[in-house]
């Protein structure tokens, strides 16, 4: 059974540019969740999928946005990066029942130069 | 102040020792407790999930939530240098919020 899977594992862009992380859930699960992570930092959130809709929002500037396919994967797009954008984006994925437990996929590092 | 605290460490323990690693915070709402291991440069990896106060033991790790102190402990027992890794505890709301809010996790490092 495959975990969560995220692509690409790593990505340099320069400021001003536009950036899509992608990501496709355990087997089973409904809902994307993406974080961010500072070095040295625990991850931040950025916002929550479930059907195909953003569900919750975390204090991230419009920049952010995503979607969310029929077959539950995701995608992060981040317009006009900033140097301050640089960061390891997570997605986690989670299923109805245990609506808490969240499996993290092993993360894309994103730099900004 | 930040919603939940987390001493980053770093932590030095030798093979064998008995680990305590401590959260807190200021949300009396949070329900969900959990404890996510981090190797460098990977994903976090879930170890413990706990609802509402009280114990939960799965093998040599133990989650320990006092919530009428606001206080959340992991015990890892008979620790090995493969536990080093840096700890992160996270926490939840009830209902539909998913969000999880974590600490800025503690470093372990187990010498052999």
């Amino acid at each position: 059974d495959a975990g969560v899977t995220q692509s690409p594992t790593h990505l340099i862009k320069t400021r001003g540019q536009q950036v899509t992380l992608r990501c496709s859930p355990k087997s089973g699960h409904d809902t994307v969740s993406w974080y961010q992570q500072a070095l040295g930092q625990g991850p931040q959130f950025i916002f929550q999928y479930y059907e195909e809709e953003e569900r919750q929002r975390g204090n991230f500037p419009d920049r952010f946005s995503g979607h969310q396919f029929p077959n539950y994967s995701s995608e992060l797009n981040v317009n006009a990066l900033l140097l301050g954008d640089s960061a390891l984006y997570l997605c986690a994925s989670s299923g109805s029942g245990r609506v808490n437990e969240q499996f993290f996929g092993p993360g894309t590092r994103l730099t900004v130069l | 102040q930040k919603e939940v605290e987390q001493d980053p460490g770093p932590l030095s323990v030798p093979e064998g020792a008995i680990v305590s690693l401590n959260c807190t915070y200021s949300n009396s709402a949070f329900q969900y407790f959990m404890w996510y291991r981090q190797y460098s440069r990977k994903g976090p990896e879930l170890l413990m999930y706990t609802y509402s106060s009280g114990n939960k033991e799965d093998g040599r790790f133990t989650a320990q939530v006092d919530k009428s102190s606001k206080y959340i402990s992991l015990f890892i027992r008979d620790s090995q240098p493969s536990d080093s890794a840096t700890y992160l505890c996270a926490m939840s709301l009830s209902g539909s919020a998913r969000q999880l809010t974590f600490g800025s996790g503690t470093q372990l490092t187990v010498l052999p």
